[in-house]
């Protein structure tokens, strides 16, 4: 089976523009969560969507925000961006059920300028 | 409050050496705890979890609820096991919302 992708890969931004990620889950997964990773925060959870439907969220503002599609790819946006918002967005799928293993994508580096 | 905390930024040691990689937790209920794995210029991806009790590529954790610790240990470091490996724990959120540990570099020298 092919792995997770993301898309774009890297993305360059001007402060107070939004973008939108894109997340393509392994085949059959129902499961798309997303991290923020930081040198100075680490690796946060962000959210998670199971069937088209927000399951989780972390302790993120607002203007972070996701969906997901009958296909089970995701897309998460961030608006209004801020020098702080330069990161790497992860994606990871899985079956979305308790027990299963959670497989990340490559990325996609963020830098607000 | 759920936390995981690695007290190591960086952990250095010779070929054949043992490794324990710290990682202590706190969460009032039952936790889900897992290593991941993160080698040069590949994706995260996971090592081991607790519930499995089995070892991968020569590595073991086991889970100290009276410590509140998951320390992976390795017997023999090998070269290929320098990596950075980050400490996850999944709890009241769901079981896909992973709370990381800020992660160890392994350093293994020949």
């Amino acid at each position: 089976k092919a792995g997770v992708t993301q898309t774009p890969r890297y993305l360059i931004k001007t402060r107070g523009q939004q973008v939108t990620l894109s997340c393509s889950p392994i085949s059959g997964h129902r499961s798309v969560s997303w991290y923020q990773q930081t040198p100075g925060q680490g690796l946060q959870f962000l959210f998670e969507y199971f069937s088209e439907t927000q399951r989780n969220k972390g302790n993120f503002p607002g203007r972070f925000s996701g969906r997901q599609f009958s296909n089970s790819r995701s897309e998460m946006n961030v608006s209004t961006l801020e020098l702080g918002d330069s990161a790497l967005y992860l994606c990871a799928s899985s079956p979305g059920q308790e027990g299963f293993e959670q497989y990340f994508g490559p990325g996609t580096r963020l830098t607000v300028t | 409050a759920q936390r995981v905390t690695q007290p190591e930024k960086l952990l250095s040691v010779f070929k054949g050496a043992p490794v324990e990689l710290k990682c202590n937790y706190s969460y009032s209920g039952s936790p889900e705890l897992f290593w991941y794995v993160q080698y040069s210029r590949q994706r995260l991806q996971l090592l081991l979890r607790h519930i499995s009790r089995e070892s991968i590529k020569g590595f073991t954790a086991d889970l100290n609820k009276g410590e509140t610790s998951f320390h992976l240990k390795k017997p023999f470091a090998q070269e290929e096991d320098s990596a950075m490996y980050y400490c996850a724990l999944s709890g009241a959120g769901g079981y896909n919302k992973l709370i990381f540990g800020a992660g160890t570099r392994l350093a293994v020298h020949p």
